[in-house]
């Protein structure tokens, strides 16, 4: 298996459970990314794990938990979320200090009831 | 900060024609890439065309090509021969050259719809 693969691809959760999102690269890649793609926004950088660095959005709330146990893995930890946070959460990967672009997964499809 | 801004929500083209989707973006420093992703309903977001900001030539990939005016911090985005394939949403999208990790930062993208 080749690129960015993202599970579970659609996830409906309530507001008191926890969860996880997925993210694996198969590329080499040396960077992983968690974007916020929500209706009538541009996308929303998260959370950036590389290398040499771990790198926050201050706005994100403290519900999601990023985890990045390895070059490869890519985990978002999700618990008491709210309503407004149902949205596409994309993973992406990158090699650093290199002129390409990302690779993006295919994204999961959270919804909070 | 840097800021990328895509001024038209939505565009359509007849198929067989030629689109141009615009994008601008702030930034202070020198060195950077722009990028164009396409995003179809698959959701997946795929590489269109990518520019140097440090080369003067116009980027072209097939029939997508893009005119980069450094000066005037401008990026559009043209599709020739436009197919039916190429509905999907449009994003541009910046990344400073210098530091680690470097983010992307997005515009809030074109939706581009091609009538048959």
């Amino acid at each position: 298996e080749t690129g960015v693969t993202q599970t579970p691809r659609h996830l409906v959760m309530g507001m008191t459970n926890k969860k996880s999102l997925k993210c694996e690269q198969h590329l080499g890649h040396n960077a992983m990314y968690w974007y916020k793609q929500s209706a009538k926004k541009p996308l929303e950088l998260m959370f950036v794990y590389s290398l040499e660095e771990r790198v926050e959005n201050n706005s994100v709330p403290s519900r999601f938990s990023p985890e990045c146990p390895n070059s490869s893995h890519l985990f978002l930890h999700l618990h008491t979320l709210q309503p407004e946070d149902s949205a596409l959460y994309l993973c992406a990967s990158s090699q650093v200090r290199k002129r390409e672009g990302y690779t993006f997964g295919s994204g999961t499809r959270l919804t909070v009831v | 900060a840097q800021t990328v801004t895509q001024s038209q929500p939505e565009m359509s083209v007849q198929e067989a024609e030629t689109v141009t989707l615009s994008c601008t973006y702030d930034t202070s420093e020198s060195d950077y890439y722009l990028f164009w992703y396409k995003q179809p309903p698959s959701r997946q977001m795929i590489l269109v065309i990518r520019q140097e900001a440090y080369k003067q030539q116009n980027a072209t990939e097939n029939r997508f090509s893009v005119n980069f005016q450094k000066a005037a911090k401008s990026f559009s985005l043209k599709i020739s021969d436009s197919q039916l394939g190429d509905a999907a949403m449009y994003f541009c999208a910046y990344r400073s050259a210098n530091g680690g990790a470097q983010k992307l930062v997005f515009g809030q993208g074109t939706r581009l719809t091609i009538n048959p």
